[in-house]
């Protein structure tokens, strides 16, 4: 069956450190992945997508990674400060359809 | 710049009865989704509009769901009989689909939905 997992337990972490999330699929074969960020009571918002012929993708802090052979995105945050503590969700699109199949989620927290 | 909107905000609702939520997508976006996210869950896909074409209803639980999308704007989602396994926030997203390669879906705030 198709799975997208993210690591269902919290990921705590001291401000400054990298924080490293990773998003696992089987038997998908998404044209691209994209990360969101949704704090409590609000609705995602995007952050960062990366096709499946790149390897890497940067944007300030952030950088994500996608490995289609592994079938696994990470997704890093540098120099994490508190105001990054949220869940990040990745979802994958799959061939040129614009349906997103979403991950639970990983909870983030930054501790000063 | 005005976001995606959706009202109500909050809605709780007694088993049984019907209850109908709207969402408003950012002017000019071709596609519209439906979610639904349990406490502590991940979103699940709802349905999914895309300009004239039919809808993806592949998502909807049951047959109690229905959604629709007027003008290529505004959608409502309507949910009948609901039970109460049908509390959640239910999200609407839109997005500017013209090119497959790049999706960024825009979320609105979300409708918490609780039925008693």
């Amino acid at each position: 069956s198709q799975k997208i997992e993210q690591n269902s337990e919290a990921l705590n972490i001291q401000e400054g450190k990298t924080a490293t999330l990773t998003c696992n699929y089987t038997n998908y074969s998404p044209a691209y992945l994209q990360w969101y960020r949704q704090d409590p009571g609000r609705g995602p918002v995007f952050l960062l997508l990366i096709r499946e012929n790149e390897k890497e993708k940067r944007k300030e802090r952030l950088k994500v990674t996608f490995d289609t052979t592994l079938k696994q995105s990470l997704f890093h945050i540098t120099a994490s400060q508190p105001a990054d503590s949220a869940t990040y969700l990745c979802a994958l699109v799959s061939g040129g359809y614009n349906k997103l199949i979403f991950g639970a989620g990983t909870r983030l927290a930054v501790h000063p | 710049g005005a976001g995606v909107s959706q009202s109500p905000s909050n809605k709780v609702t007694e088993k049984g009865k019907d209850v109908e939520l709207r969402c408003d997508p950012i002017s000019g976006h071709t596609a519209l989704y439906w979610y639904r996210q349990s406490l502590g869950q991940g979103l699940e896909f709802l349905i999914y509009f895309q300009g004239n074409s039919a809808p993806d209803k592949s998502g909807l639980p049951s047959d109690r769901f229905s959604a629709e999308r007027t003008g290529g704007s505004v959608s409502t989602l309507t949910i009948q009989r609901t039970q109460q396994e049908d509390s959640a926030v239910y999200l609407c997203a839109s997005s500017l689909a013209q090119d497959p390669s790049y999706n960024e879906q825009f979320f609105g705030p979300g409708t918490r939905l609780t039925v008693l």
